[in-house]
């Protein structure tokens, strides 16, 4: 069956620039998670929704970044007024109901912040 | 201090050989653990999760010490497919969030 999709892949954009990234979970996941990972480091926690309920946003670096899931299915992680320090491959995962620790994570888009 | 703390390596191997990796948590009253593996410019992947008793998956053991806090990886006759960078991932059973480690970096040589 098909996986978690990202889009876009890679995302190259000016600082100052807004960037909206997308998220297709596995179809039937209800849990949701969005992670930031920097070169040479690990997946870092930013976000996490239950259906179209976003139970925990305490990962998020700034107000600068937002994330939605309004419908319970595909989410965007929103950032605006990129910074430098924003570039990273954004990852977004997805787990059945009850098993929230085996996540399925899609390829990831890479952002470059220029 | 970090939640979860990785040595990076690299660990180069050759093939045949048992390798182990370690991993140390913050938070005493963490519940659950896992180790994921990543491939160069992949996702990451469940590879087992991490029971209090110890568990075994063919040539891949994980173990738990809660009194160390740590958790380890044991890799025997390792193939050159095990190449990649294993994270450990550790749930504080405080939410829904999973800190990851850095990952330790794998090559097994021919």
């Amino acid at each position: 069956g098909a996986g978690v999709s990202q889009s876009p892949r890679y995302k190259v954009a000016k600082r100052g620039q807004d960037v909206a990234l997308r998220c297709d979970p596995i179809s039937g996941h209800v849990s949701l998670f969005w992670y930031q990972q920097a070169l040479g480091q690990g997946p870092e926690f930013l976000t996490y929704f239950q259906n179209e309920a976003q139970l925990d946003k305490s990962g998020l670096p700034s107000d600068r970044f937002f994330a939605e899931r309004p419908e319970g299915s595909v989410s965007t992680l929103k950032i605006q007024r990129t910074q430098q320090e924003d570039s990273a491959v954004y990852l977004c995962a997805s787990s059945l109901a009850g098993r929230p620790y085996e996540q399925y994570f899609g390829p990831g888009t890479r952002l470059t912040v220029t | 201090r970090k939640e979860v703390e990785q040595d990076p390596g690299p660990f180069n191997v050759p093939e045949g050989a048992t390798v182990a990796f370690n991993c140390t948590y913050s938070n005493s009253a963490s519940q659950s653990f896992f180790w994921y593996r990543q491939d160069c410019r992949k996702e990451p992947k469940l590879l087992m999760s991490v029971y209090s008793s110890g568990n075994e998956d063919g040539r891949f053991t994980a173990q738990l010490n809660r009194a160390s806090q740590y958790i380890s990886l044991l890799i025997r006759d390792s193939k050159l497919s095990d190449s990649a960078t294993y994270l450990c991932v550790v749930n504080p059973n405080t939410g829904n969030q999973f800190y990851f480690g850095t990952g330790t970096s794998l090559t097994v040589i021919p």
